[in-house]
């Protein structure tokens, strides 16, 4: 069974930090591209980062780029996301998900960790 | 990033059939075709369809999704309360290089 397990969210300060992890479970951790996805309070989902299997191509929306980094342990099958100069407006729950590259899809998502920026 | 454009809310009577629609553009939807994402409150989004038709296993076949151009559709049929939920489509946007989703839509059964 595929698992997914976030951690690493909390309350944090503008301008603060933190790093998120995700522990794979149940498939071959090394054989996917990984993303994180976000979803603000009462919104909708937004794509925030992925990362190849092997780690060598990193994409991410414009509004992180420069403050978040996506990175993967393939020996741990663990994902990780590291959040700098945060904001109020990145306040959200942080969802890993497992892409399926070849059919265009996340297939699997973990229950996410919340991220909460205010002073 | 532009995202695809959904209908925020739709309603229909229990039993009855819903179609939600998905409109991107020739990098996304119309390139690689749209996946369909089912939410219900508090619990992290479910995959429904993907590549268009394919349903994972355990997906209901009363849910079926298609492709016309640049447009994405997901029909429920035979409604029921726990098709009450939100429904996102998603798509890899190969000019952005970066995934894209629509707003979502709300589904409500009367």
């Amino acid at each position: 069974e595929v698992q997914l397990v976030e951690s690493g969210g909390g309350l944090v300060q503008p301008g603060g930090s933190l790093r998120l992890s995700c522990a794979a479970s149940g498939f071959t951790f090394s054989g996917n591209w990984m993303s994180w996805v976000r979803q603000a309070p009462g919104k909708g989902l937004e794509w925030v980062a992925n990362i190849k299997q092997d780690g060598s191509e990193k994409y991410y929306v414009d509004s992180v780029k420069g403050r978040f980094t996506i990175s993967r342990d393939n020996a741990k099958n663990s994902l990780y996301l590291q959040v700098n100069s945060l904001r109020a407006e990145d306040t959200a729950v942080y969802y890993c998900v497992r892409e399926d590259y070849y059919d265009g899809c996340f297939d699997y998502w973990g229950r996410g960790t919340l991220v909460t920026v205010s002073s | 990033q532009a995202g695809l454009t959904q209908s925020p809310s739709v309603s229909k009577g229990l039993r009855q059939t819903a179609t939600l629609t998905c409109t991107g553009n020739s990098n996304n939807v119309g390139n690689q075709g749209a996946a369909w994402l089912q939410q219900h409150q508090g619990h992290p989004p479910k995959l429904l369809s993907y590549r268009n038709n394919n349903r994972p296993s355990g997906i209901s076949e009363r849910f079926s999704a298609s492709r016309s151009g640049n447009t994405a559709s997901l029909t429920i049929t035979g409604l029921q309360p726990e098709d009450e939920a939100d429904y996102f489509c998603s798509a890899w946007d190969s000019s952005l290089s970066a995934w894209v989703f629509g707003g979502g839509t709300k589904l409500t059964v009367l």
